[in-house]
């Protein structure tokens, strides 16, 4: 039973628009979660990440937002840019280790 | 800082060879991580270190044997490799738990 959930597995937007990335979990002890930004060819980077008390944590461009009655949490990214094209994992960290998600490919058309 | 390195970075093997992944860190983080990528899918753990010395099984753990005998490297054997385990290789490391990893490059291993 996968316990982290990327329902879209790619999303395309337009330069300057908002990206909006989502991810659903289902294991209620989770509490962390991280997302991670991924090139071709390298390996995951650290964006951003937030915890299981708070609801919302902003850096940049990017926001994290986490619904936890819904299990639900999404990466917000405004304005998009083309640099920003790349596969982005959630993850959701327990007892010991983290829970990756199957990524979402952004495309940002310039 | 060289931050966390993999070696090799690309390999082929044939079905039955070993092979070992090397994995080191120089951030002196307590956790490390393998994980395995195959395309379309997530990061599925294989195993992890809480710390030098200690392993413990992650999601895939079967095919595969993990040592952390120093704390800044973390070693991943195949001792009979199969075409199942072709795949991307991913070594981690951080700080502690909860935390952020930091990932290596990546392997890309091959077994015919």
């Amino acid at each position: 039973d996968q316990q982290v959930k990327q329902n879209s597995p790619s999303l395309s937007v337009q330069e300057g628009r908002i990206s909006i990335l989502n991810c659903d979990y289902t294991n209620s002890m989770f509490d962390y979660f991280l997302w991670y930004k991924k090139y071709p060819a390298e390996g995951p980077t650290f964006l951003i990440s937030i915890s299981s008390i708070k609801d919302k944590n902003e850096d940049g461009r990017f926001t994290v937002f986490l619904n936890k009655s819904a299990k639900h949490l999404s990466l917000h990214i405004v304005p998009s840019q083309p640099g920003d094209s790349a596969v982005y994992f959630c993850a959701a960290s327990g007892i010991g280790k983290s829970t990756f998600g199957d990524g979402t490919t952004l495309t940002v058309k310039p | 800082n060289a931050g966390v390195t993999q070696t090799p970075k690309f390999r082929v093997l044939k079905t039955g060879q070993s092979m070992t992944l090397l994995c080191a860190q120089d951030m002196n983080h307590e956790y490390m991580y393998w994980y395995r990528q195959d395309p379309g899918m997530g990061l599925r753990l294989i195993h992890y270190s809480v710390g030098e010395g200690t392993t413990a099984k992650g999601e895939v753990p079967d095919g595969y044997n993990v040592s952390r005998l120093k704390k800044q490297n973390f070693l991943l054997g195949l001792e009979s490799a199969a075409p199942s385990q072709t795949s991307v290789y991913f070594c981690a490391s951080s700080y502690g738990r909860p935390d952020t990893q930091y990932f290596g490059p990546g392997t890309r291993l091959t077994v015919l």
